[in-house]
């Protein structure tokens, strides 16, 4: 069966930077990209960006660019998403998703969540 | 970039009644159109894809339609477990991002 699981909660402080793993199993991870969402305390959904595990290629949302790098390795079907000076307003949850691409790209399968939180 | 905004916000409902959450894209997307379901502490489920295909192993009472800037997602009988919180999300954009609605939460009437 198809499993994303996440590494586990961070505490930051400010400046500081975090990187989330999201391990894949029941699949061919090279046939699909992970995409990351992430959901602060108490509000909706934010999309972040997407890696394609085949090629390497992202897509981040603007507002991150800059700070945000995604990558896979591929010889051990995970995903990482590395977020760098972070600030109070990235305190959230981080998810990752197995993600479809190449047509009506939908993110089917989820992984649990990693609880970021930045506090000086 | 494509803004996407849902409506309502929140509504409450009782078991048995058909549920209608409307999602508007600020430019045409064509059909591509996902929904999410959303429970407390949990990860995003998806429920429909391309506007209107149901994902597998989501119950029939789920529906979307619409295409261009107007989306509907349907469930045509409540049931308990469905209280949640359901998004719309917007895949046609690749500069911009797949940008999600702001949500709308369904609770118990």
């Amino acid at each position: 069966q198809v499993q994303l699981v996440q590494s586990g909660a961070e505490v930051k402080k400010p400046g500081a930077s975090v990187k989330v793993s999201c391990k894949a199993s029941g699949y061919t991870f090279t046939s699909y990209g992970i995409s990351w969402v992430r959901q602060a305390p108490g509000q909706g959904l934010e999309w972040m960006g997407w890696i394609s595990a085949y090629n390497g290629n992202t897509n981040y949302a603007q507002k991150l660019q800059g700070r945000v790098t995604m990558t896979t390795d591929t010889s051990t079907s995970t995903a990482y998403m590395e977020l760098r000076s972070l600030r109070s307003d990235d305190t959230a949850v981080y998810y990752c998703a197995r993600l479809r691409l190449g047509g009506y790209d939908s993110s089917d399968y989820w992984g649990q969540g990693t609880l970021v939180t930045v506090s000086s | 970039d494509i803004q996407m905004t849902q409506s309502p916000s929140s509504l409450s409902a009782s078991v048995g009644d058909r549920v209608t959450i409307t999602c508007r894209a600020s430019q045409s997307i064509s059909s591509y159109l996902n929904w999410y379901q959303q429970k407390p502490g949990k990860a995003p489920k998806l429920l429909i894809y391309a506007a209107s295909s149901l994902q597998s192993g989501v119950p029939s009472r789920f529906s979307g339609s619409g295409s261009g800037t107007d989306f509907t997602l349907t469930i045509s009988s409540l049931q308990p477990e469905d209280f949640a919180t359901y998004y719309c999300q917007q895949s046609y954009s690749t500069p911009g991002g797949f940008t999600f609605g702001p949500g709308t939460k369904v609770d118990i009437k």
